[in-house]
């Protein structure tokens, strides 16, 4: 069964340190998220991609945060300086269908540690 | 974005129905319903999802209200891999995650 996966499954680093999040969706997979949890609190929405440019992001997904598909095949979240706060789990997911709903397919997510 | 309100928990003995509730008043005519569970340690996993009818799948069903203001998620069998927090989403495309409810299932 295809399935959304996630590199590193954990990442550690430094405040102030740029991380990259990787993500492969499902291979015929048009519309891509991110979300995040942090310990304890609500998984919450950063940003929906779709033909290559942002739909919509949150107010969590500020100028610290980028995504991007480079080769057709990953996408990916950047965070460019880190802070202690940004320390959770983040999820990629997938879904295939056009229109308003169909089944979004989650990824294990990558655990970032911000020290 | 539609509040919803969900019990916080719930609980069930094993091979018995479960129907979890879930009041979405604010939801707008274009929004589907989602539910989606999330097992501990891992991540969200869609359980199914509708507009206005009555759905059903291999996982559960869904039943709908006429005023599309509450539905209420059935699984016909809990086991004990069903134990998870169940969330409730109205939208079209972002999923905004609530509190959910946690659903105990019991030997």
């Amino acid at each position: 069964e295809p399935e959304v996966t996630q590199t590193p499954s954990h990442q550690v680093t430094q405040m102030g340190q740029e991380v990259i999040l990787r993500c492969v969706p499902i291979s015929n997979h048009l519309y891509f998220y991110w979300y995040r949890q942090i310990l304890g609190q609500k998984v919450e929405f950063l940003v929906s991609f779709y033909n290559n440019e942002i739909s919509e992001k949150s107010e969590i997904f500020d100028d610290q945060f980028s995504v991007e598909r480079p080769d057709g095949s990953n996408f990916t979240l950047k965070i460019r300086s880190t802070k202690l706060e940004d320390s959770a789990m983040y999820f990629c997911a997938s879904r295939e269908t056009t229109g308003g709903a169909g089944e979004q397919f989650f990824g294990p997510g990558t655990r970032l540690t911000v020290l | 974005d539609a509040k919803t309100t969900q019990p916080n928990s719930m609980e069930s003995n094993e091979e018995e129905p479960v129907h979890l509730p879930c009041n979405h008043s604010t939801i707008s005519g274009t929004d589907y319903i989602h539910w989606y569970r999330q097992l501990p340690s891992q991540g969200p996993e869609y359980v199914i999802h509708g507009l206005t009818s009555n759905v059903n799948n291999r996982m559960a069903s869904l039943a709908i209200a006429e005023d599309r203001k509450s539905s209420t998620l059935i699984l016909h069998r809990a086991t004990l891999r069903d134990a998870a927090v169940y969330y409730c989403i109205p939208g079209t495309d972002k999923l905004i995650f609530g509190t959910g409810t946690r659903l105990q299932v019991f030997p």
